[in-house]
């Protein structure tokens, strides 16, 4: 089991709310992803880090930001949420070959 | 064009058949190759690595053809847990994993 963990789970706020998505990893890994997935859509990585004090934007654009002060922690966060941000967010991490996910935070912007 | 291209399909095949899932990648410097599975709202799991020779994991088989630039899978005995969607993913020599969009393949009774 991964020791890979996203909170809340399950989030409804309303436009405009400052929101972050917590991402915590307990395996030591460098490497942390975020990925933004729709239902029955795939996956597509909008922000990555390789180690602390590093962080680059991935291949979709997104208005989200990311830090990485500490190895074990890589929160995500929208400083104005819209309703076009409604969707599943999955955190992940990796060390050599295994990307372990978190369970994902299912966000609905109202 | 996508660096990892998928069938998205559905597969929807009966209790105990066979199917084969294919996938292409674009980028001929990439160095690994895995599939993962990603259950109805649930987070990808690592499936298997997929190696050169080839390798089985029961009923699951993969393959790899370089030369080709194909990744395939293949399962005997189709469960009805086997319901979900299978997602190729390569990693390339500077050492990012990139997704295909995935196969969803329902098995039933």
């Amino acid at each position: 089991e991964a020791d890979i963990y996203q909170t809340p789970r399950y989030l409804v706020i309303g436009t405009g709310k400052k929101i972050t998505l917590e991402c915590s990893q307990t395996m030591g890994h460098d490497k942390m992803y975020w990925y933004q997935q729709d239902p029955g859509m795939e996956l597509h990585l909008i922000h990555y880090s390789y180690g602390v004090n590093s962080t680059e934007k991935g291949d979709l654009s997104s208005e989200s930001t990311v830090s990485r002060i500490r190895t074990e922690h890589f929160p995500l966060t929208l400083e104005s949420a819209r309703p076009s941000h409604t969707s599943q967010y999955l955190c992940a991490s990796r060390a050599s070959y295994e990307q372990y996910f978190g369970p994902g935070t299912r966000l609905t912007v109202t | 064009r996508k660096e990892v291209e998928q069938d998205p399909g559905p597969f929807n095949v009966p209790e105990g058949a066979t199917v084969a899932f294919n996938c292409t990648y674009s980028n001929s410097a990439s160095q690994s190759f895995f599939w993962y599975r990603q259950d109805c709202r649930k987070e990808p799991k690592l499936l298997m690595s997929v190696y050169s020779s080839g390798n089985e994991d029961g009923r699951f088989t993969a393959q790899l053809n370089r030369a080709s630039q194909y990744i395939s899978l293949l399962i005997r005995d189709s469960k009805l847990s086997d319901s979900a969607t299978y997602l190729c993913v390569v990693k390339r020599n500077n050492n990012d994993m990139r997704f295909g969009a995935g196969t969803r393949l329902t098995v039933k009774p």
